[in-house]
C-alpha cells in the first residue's frame, strides 16, 4: 500500500520565520504535489514535480519555493512564513494519470 | 482553465436514505473525473474516478457516480447512507489529454453529515 508520509502533523510557526514542509512516499512514484486546503476554496495546488530536480508552478505559488532532490521527497518551503499561509498543507503523490496517494496534512499556523 | 464547482457546502441525510452529492465542471476537451473523501483529521482518500466508457462508475465503500457530459455533471451517490459516511467529499477534474499529469483541480468540498 501507498505510503506518504508529512513529517509533522502539526506546526506553529511566528511570522517572518523560514520554514520546511516535507514530504516522503514510497512507491517511486515520479508527479508529487503540494496543495493547501482552506474551507470552502478547496484543494489549490501551489507547486507540483515531475521527476526528480523538476518543478512546475500550480495555481497559487506565490510566498512559496519547493526543492526535489531525490525521487521519493518533495519539501515545500515558505521562505518568509505570513499569517495568510494559515493552512493545512497536503502532499501527495502519484504514478502517471492513476489517482493521487495523500498524505495526512501538515496545520500550520503562522502568528 | 478548468473548474469544479459543488453547489452545496453540507448535506444532511438520515442513515439509510439514498445520498447525493453534487458536481459539475468545466474542461477543455474530455474530463478525467475523480472523488475523493476526507475523514477528520485525516487526508484525501480516493473513491473512484472516470475516465471513459460507461456512465455509470462504481467505486469504493458502496459509492457510484454518473457522468452526465450534456449537463457537465458528475454527481456522487450513495442508495443507503451510513452514519460512518459522514466526511467531506471533494470532487476533481483534468483534461483527459493531460491525465498523465495528474494536475487535478476540485472542488469546494460538500460536507456530509449522516444522521442515525
Amino acid at each position: 500500500d501507498v505510503k506518504v508520509t508529512q513529517s509533522s502533523r502539526y506546526l506553529v510557526k511566528r511570522t517572518g520565520e523560514k520554514v520546511f514542509l516535507e514530504c516522503v512516499q514510497d512507491m517511486d512514484h515520479e508527479n508529487m504535489f503540494w496543495y493547501r486546503q482552506d474551507p470552502g476554496l478547496g484543494l489549490r495546488l501551489i507547486y507540483f514535480s515531475y521527476d526528480v530536480k523538476m518543478k512546475e508552478k500550480g495555481d497559487i505559488p506565490e510566498g512559496y519555493s519547493v526543492s526535489r532532490e531525490k525521487k521519493e521527497r518533495f519539501s515545500l518551503i515558505l521562505e518568509s512564513a505570513s499569517t495568510n499561509q494559515t493552512s493545512m498543507y497536503l502532499c501527495a503523490s502519484s504514478f502517471r494519470e492513476s489517482p493521487l496517494h495523500f498524505g495526512n496534512g501538515t496545520r500550520l499556523t503562522v502568528t | 482553465a478548468q473548474s469544479v464547482a459543488q453547489p452545496e457546502d453540507q448535506v444532511n441525510v438520515a442513515e439509510g436514505n439514498p445520498l447525493t452529492v453534487k458536481c459539475t465542471y468545466s474542461v477543455s476537451g474530455n474530463p478525467y473525473l475523480f472523488w475523493y473523501v476526507q475523514y477528520p483529521n485525516r487526508g484525501l482518500q480516493f473513491l473512484l474516478k472516470y475516465i471513459t466508457g460507461d456512465n455509470l462508475v462504481k467505486g469504493s465503500y458502496g459509492f457510484e457516480a454518473e457522468f452526465n457530459k450534456s449537463q457537465t455533471s458528475f454527481h456522487l451517490k450513495k442508495p443507503s447512507a451510513l452514519v460512518s459516511d459522514s466526511a467531506l467529499y471533494f470532487c476533481a477534474v483534468t483534461p483527459l489529454f493531460k491525465a498523465a499529469g495528474n494536475k487535478l483541480t476540485f472542488g469546494g468540498g460538500t460536507r456530509v453529515l449522516v444522521k442515525p
